[in-house]
């Protein structure tokens, strides 16, 4: 199985910050990486497909971003609703894999 | 709008079944591959099997192989999962998700997400 390592498990910021959260894939991936927001209490939402496509109702403040087999997502001027777990997934090879998720807290 | 509402969880011994329900609605249910994704309690997310939009052909994870069963009926937009053998391990809230593909097999880019049912595991 590919293995997706995500870094960091806890990233503390505050309200206005930029932050990055990165996503290395072994072995590489081509660009079929998504990422996934999980807030509390509600459904976990997709935020980015093909490495870099925001999906449609995100805000633009989210972006992402590949460098080889390195993913990056970045949120800049972070929000209050922001505040969630961040996960990483691979969708080029069966069966697809998640990263270990980043609290932004 | 899409809507994906899971039911069906609940508390259970080791090595008995569970039947997991998913009420689709607010999209052609029968064009898309759907999926069942689990969170175990401080863990990250798991695959765990997809079924095509006709039904046709199903896959899953080792770690379920053999023991679950995925199935839809696309007269009443709905998905199921069949859960036998439980073990502890399979405790986690499980996730309904739509596959972003229209009516050609999985890409397994997952684009919706229902809330997830808690399935606990324990004697």
């Amino acid at each position: 199985d590919i293995q997706m390592t995500q870094s960091p498990s806890l990233l503390s910021a505050s309200v206005g910050d930029t932050v990055t959260i990165t996503c290395r894939a072994s072995p590489g991936i081509g660009n079929w990486l998504a990422w996934y927001q999980q807030r509390p209490g509600r459904a976990p939402r997709s935020l980015i497909y093909a490495s870099s496509t925001l999906e449609s109702g995100v805000p633009s403040r989210f972006s992402g971003s590949i460098s080889g087999t390195n993913f990056t997502l970045t949120i800049s001027s972070l929000q209050p609703e922001d505040f969630a777990i961040y996960s990483c997934q691979q969708y080029d090879t069966f069966p697809p894999t998640f990263g270990g998720g980043t609290k932004v807290e | 709008q899409v809507q994906l509402v899971e039911s069906g969880g609940g508390v259970v011994q080791p090595g008995t079944s569970l039947r997991l329900s998913c009420a689709a609605s607010g999209f052609t249910f029968s064009r898309h591959a759907m999926h069942w994704v689990r969170q175990a309690p401080g863990k990250g997310l798991e695959w765990v099997a997809a079924i095509w939009h006709d039904g046709t052909k199903e896959y899953y994870a080792d770690s379920v192989k053999g023991r679950f069963t995925v199935s839809r009926d696309n007269s009443k937009n709905t998905l199921f999962l069949q859960m036998q053998s439980l073990r502890v391990e399979d405790t986690a809230v499980y996730h309904c998700v739509r596959d972003w593909q229209i009516a050609a097999g999985a890409i397994y880019y997952f684009e919706d997400w229902g809330q997830g049912t808690l399935v606990t595991v324990s004697s």
